[in-house]
């Protein structure tokens, strides 16, 4: 199957401090990814759709400040958390849509888990 | 109605039994159907698509889908308790997947 990845793996940092999240694809390109946290025990939750060129669709209740988006190659998206706070720690995963073939197909990152002191 | 529905369990199986699992999906998600396992602290990863009515076989794991059900079901042969973990269940609806809240599977030695 298609590879994701997402960097870094394990962030901690402090209240109030800005925390950037990538996600490429590896061996295709995709011109849309979609992020998601998953707080313990819980079902993922989908945060914005991400379209390469173009603004992320944000999915109702989500802060579009608060959760930067930036798709600026077919490779590759970011998140950032802006002024994070300790409600934020999560564990954040995102994925790419493999465009080739029939039936487009969603694979993940190995997510990334946030820490907010 | 959700559109992708699944019981949560935990569903329980002893190692080398097969483990069935089942999923529900409303009209208003399409014809595309995807498993995923999670296992705990970990993210999704792709099992099985299915598109077709009728079984779709990849090594253990078997797919079901019928479309005039419209449900959706994973097999597992001879479990083994490397299997225990979260299935989800996904269809794609507009643009996004669809995601069931996933049904924990625990296989027992």
């Amino acid at each position: 199957g298609a590879v994701v990845s997402q960097h870094p793996s394990r962030v901690i940092c402090k209240s109030g401090t800005s925390v950037k999240i990538e996600c490429r694809s590896l061996d295709f390109q995709a011109t849309t990814m979609f992020w998601y946290r998953q707080f313990p025990k819980k079902s993922l939750m989908l945060m914005a759709t991400s379209n390469e060129g173009s603004k992320a669709t944000y999915e109702q209740g989500v802060e579009k400040d608060k959760f930067l988006i930036n798709h600026a190659s077919l490779t590759l998206s970011t998140l950032t958390v802006t002024s994070a706070h300790p409600e934020d720690s999560s564990f954040y995963i995102c994925s790419a849509r493999d465009p080739s073939g029939v039936w487009e197909t969603q694979y993940f990152g190995p997510g990334t888990r946030l820490l907010v002191l | 109605q959700k559109e992708v529905e699944q019981n949560s369990g935990p569903l329980s199986v002893p190692e080398g039994a097969i483990a069935s699992l089942n999923c529900t999906y409303s009209d208003r998600v399409s014809q595309s159907f995807f498993w995923y396992r999670q296992y705990s602290g970990k993210s999704p990863e792709l099992i099985m698509s299915i598109y077709s009515n009728g079984d779709k076989e990849d090594g253990r794991f078997t797919a079901q889908l019928n479309k005039a059900s419209q449900y959706v079901s994973l097999l597992i042969r001879d479990s083994q308790p490397s299997d225990s973990a979260t299935y989800l269940c996904a269809a794609q609806g507009f643009q996004k997947l669809v995601f069931g809240t996933g049904t924990r599977l625990l296989v027992s030695p």
